[in-house]
């Protein structure tokens, strides 16, 4: 089935640093990546919406330029959190879907656990 | 107003029975798709099944159905012959709007199979 690496799976920094996340699709092209973000035991919030090769669509509340994504080609998008905070602390997650119409499903990475200390 | 709305937080079940979680959802689209995901602890999402609404048929995968009443705007997900692997998180989802880039998840159902 449809693949999706995201990675790290775990990131443990400083306060002021950025931290990069990528989310490749590995046997598909993605024309379409989103990017969630996770609170313990709460749904997915959907942060933005990135198509390849224009500019990432971003929800409200969302900081575009905390949250910087970049879906440079078909099978990568990376989401960097700028300055994080402790904060940004959360479990961020990409998913991906492929060509072929709106209902093909969204196909999700692991998941990254960020923590800021 | 919610555009998926899971009632049930926590659901326990006995394992080899069947359990229906539930799932509604709000929509003035014609044309829309239903899907559901299950995230085990690990974190993952994982694609159980869709269904979309001029599907006349409910959609099945297995051990999976969805049982999809258009007019009641219910599309709840259907798991007979329960396996301790099946316990995990339940997120119904909602795809509407032309390009599909609209998507809304549900609060999710927290299923438990008991031995």
């Amino acid at each position: 089935g449809a693949v999706v690496s995201q990675h790290p799976s775990r990131v443990i920094c400083k306060s002021g640093t950025s931290v990069k996340i990528e989310c490749r699709s590995l046997d598909f092209q993605a024309t379409t990546m989103f990017w969630y973000r996770q609170f313990p035991k709460k749904s997915l919030m959907l942060m933005a919406t990135s198509n390849e090769g224009s500019k990432a669509t971003y929800e409200q509340g969302v900081e575009k330029d905390k949250f910087l994504i970049n879906h440079a080609s078909l099978t990568l998008s990376t989401l960097t959190v700028t300055s994080a905070h402790p904060e940004d602390s959360s479990f961020y997650i990409c998913s991906a879907r492929a060509r072929g119409g709106r209902d093909q499903p969204q196909h999700f990475g692991d998941g990254t656990r960020l923590s800021i200390l | 107003a919610q555009k998926i709305t899971q009632t049930q937080p926590g659901m326990f079940v006995q394992e080899k029975e069947a359990v229906t979680l539930d799932c509604t959802y709000d929509t003035s689209d014609q044309s829309y798709g239903l899907f559901w995901y299950k995230q085990p602890s690990s974190g993952e999402m994982i694609f159980l099944i869709y269904q979309g609404s001029y599907d006349e048929q409910n959609a099945t995968e297995g051990r999976y159905s969805l049982n999809f009443q258009k007019a009641r705007k219910s599309a709840n997900l259907v798991i007979s012959a329960s396996q301790l692997g099946d316990s995990a998180m339940y997120f119904c989802a909602m795809r509407e709007g032309m390009a599909g880039n609209q998507f809304y998840f549900g609060t999710g159902t927290s299923l438990t199979v008991i031995p």
